[in-house]
């Protein structure tokens, strides 16, 4: 069945450095990618989603690259703030209704 | 914005009981979601619905049920709880099947089963 997959569980950023995370896919028909944020007590927050005729997209302070050669996602965060500290999911959308989603990239961000 | 809102943040029940876990939209979305998440093991899908009174089975579906009445309120039931039923819960909603627009969460509820 298919998977996704985030590559790393933690990641510790500087403030104000750029923070890249990224995410791996294996089923080829999924066509639409979102990039969630979620904080302690809440639940997921939608960041930033791309369908698979793009290959990147931007939005405040963020942008998705998403190669369909390799079924890689990422997600960059630009001048990362403390706000910014939280658990980032990407999901896969491979039929009308369900998503599929990874376990998670908490991030860190140090002052 | 759309808002999904779910009943309680935090809920204790034992063993047996049978726990009822609410949800409600307030943007007329077809398409509504339970799902649990568990530590190392992400988001899985329990049911959704894409309309009033119609429900599929996610990818596990066991030990629960769900109902949806009116469109706005999608109810996850728990027919008799079990402590591997103790997780978060996550309502989720979006607008129609198919389209490219995000499912959208409520809070959560914390649920304990002692």
């Amino acid at each position: 069945g298919e998977s996704v997959g985030l590559h790393l569980p933690t990641l510790s950023v500087q403030e104000g450095d750029n923070s890249i995370i990224n995410c791996a896919y294996s089923n080829s028909a999924s066509d639409y990618f979102i990039w969630y944020k979620q904080e302690s007590g809440k639940g997921p927050q939608f960041i930033i989603d791309i369908r698979s005729n793009m290959d990147k997209r931007q939005g405040q302070r963020v942008t998705v690259l998403l190669n369909k050669t390799v079924k890689h996602l990422s997600l960059q965060i630009a001048a990362t703030q403390p706000g910014d500290s939280a658990v980032y999911f990407c999901a896969e959308r491979s039929n009308d209704y369900k998503l599929s989603f990874g376990a998670g990239t908490t991030v860190t961000v140090r002052a | 914005d759309v808002k999904v809102t779910q009943s309680s943040r935090y809920l204790v029940k034992r063993t047996g009981e049978k726990v009822f876990l609410e949800c409600v939209q307030d943007m007329d979305h077809e398409n509504m979601f339970w799902y649990r998440q568990d530590p190392g093991l992400g988001l899985r899908l329990i049911y959704f619905s894409y309309d009033v009174k119609m429900k599929e089975k996610g990818d596990i579906p066991e030990g629960y049920s769900v109902s949806r009445e009116k469109k706005e309120r999608f109810s996850l039931i728990l027919e008799s709880a079990s402590t591997n039923q103790t997780s978060m819960y996550l309502c989720a909603s979006t607008i129609f099947r198919g389209n490219n627009q995000p499912q959208h969460f409520g809070d959560g509820t914390r649920l304990s089963i002692l």
